[in-house]
């Protein structure tokens, strides 16, 4: 059974600094890493996916990494802005169903 | 990227009564969506997968009397909660993922943007 977890659970910074969410995941036998952000009170959007034979994906200011063999993933997120305020899940699927992270609740201070 | 849309976005209601919420996928068509339930602060829940033209799939501990799901369209999924209670108050997200015929053919997950059900 898959279970994804993220460390750490919370995390406030100064604006401007670069940070690191870490994802790990228990089966490597995945299908898809994706990345989703959500604001209070809304659903989910959609950042970055990672299909397993990939080992990295870029989006602005966004960098996810993939590593399946240690099950693990980055989202590595450069100067951050207090837009950037949210929480960030990340998700493992196979080819049927995703499951999701505890989510990291980021704050960046202005 | 695709879209899904979900409503309604709020809704308010007495015990005992049933409310149905609606998602579709807008410019994809979607064999398969996911209803999620978000308590507060916390990671999404998986409640049943809804499939197009047969039973929905429930997860372990999810009433389907309770939660009934009907799968219409390639494009059109609805939850129903039925007899609804203040304890079924919480935050209803569907998804669906796009098989599309576009390459590379990712499997991507979209969401719509939820639905807030306080039941007094």
């Amino acid at each position: 059974k898959q279970e994804v977890t993220q460390i750490p659970a919370a995390l406030s910074v100064p604006e401007g600094e670069n940070l690191v969410l870490n994802c790990s995941f228990t089966d490597s036998a995945i299908y898809n890493l994706q990345w989703f952000r959500q604001d209070p009170g809304k659903g989910l959007t959609s950042l970055l996916l990672i299909q397993s034979s990939q080992r990295e994906q870029t989006s602005g200011r966004l960098n996810a990494s993939l590593d399946k063999s240690s099950g693990r993933s980055t989202l590595y997120i450069a100067a951050s802005q207090p837009g950037d305020s949210a929480t960030y899940l990340c998700a493992a699927s196979g080819t049927y169903k995703y499951i999701f992270g505890t989510g990291t609740r980021l704050k960046v201070l202005a | 990227g695709a879209v899904v849309s979900q409503h309604p976005s709020w809704v308010i209601c007495k015990s005992g009564t049933s409310v149905k919420i609606e998602c579709r996928s807008l410019d994809f068509q979607a064999t398969t969506m996911f209803w999620y339930r978000q308590f507060p602060k916390q990671s999404l829940m998986l409640m049943a997968t809804s499939n197009e033209g047969s039973k929905a799939t429930y997860e372990q501990g999810v009433e389907k009397d309770k939660f009934l799901i009907n799968h219409a369209s390639l494009t059109l999924s609805t939850l129903t909660v039925t007899s609804a209670h203040p304890e079924d108050s919480s935050f209803y997200i569907c998804s669906a993922r796009d098989w599309g015929l576009a390459q590379p053919n990712t499997g991507e997950l979209f969401f719509g943007e939820g639905s807030r059900l306080t039941v007094l």
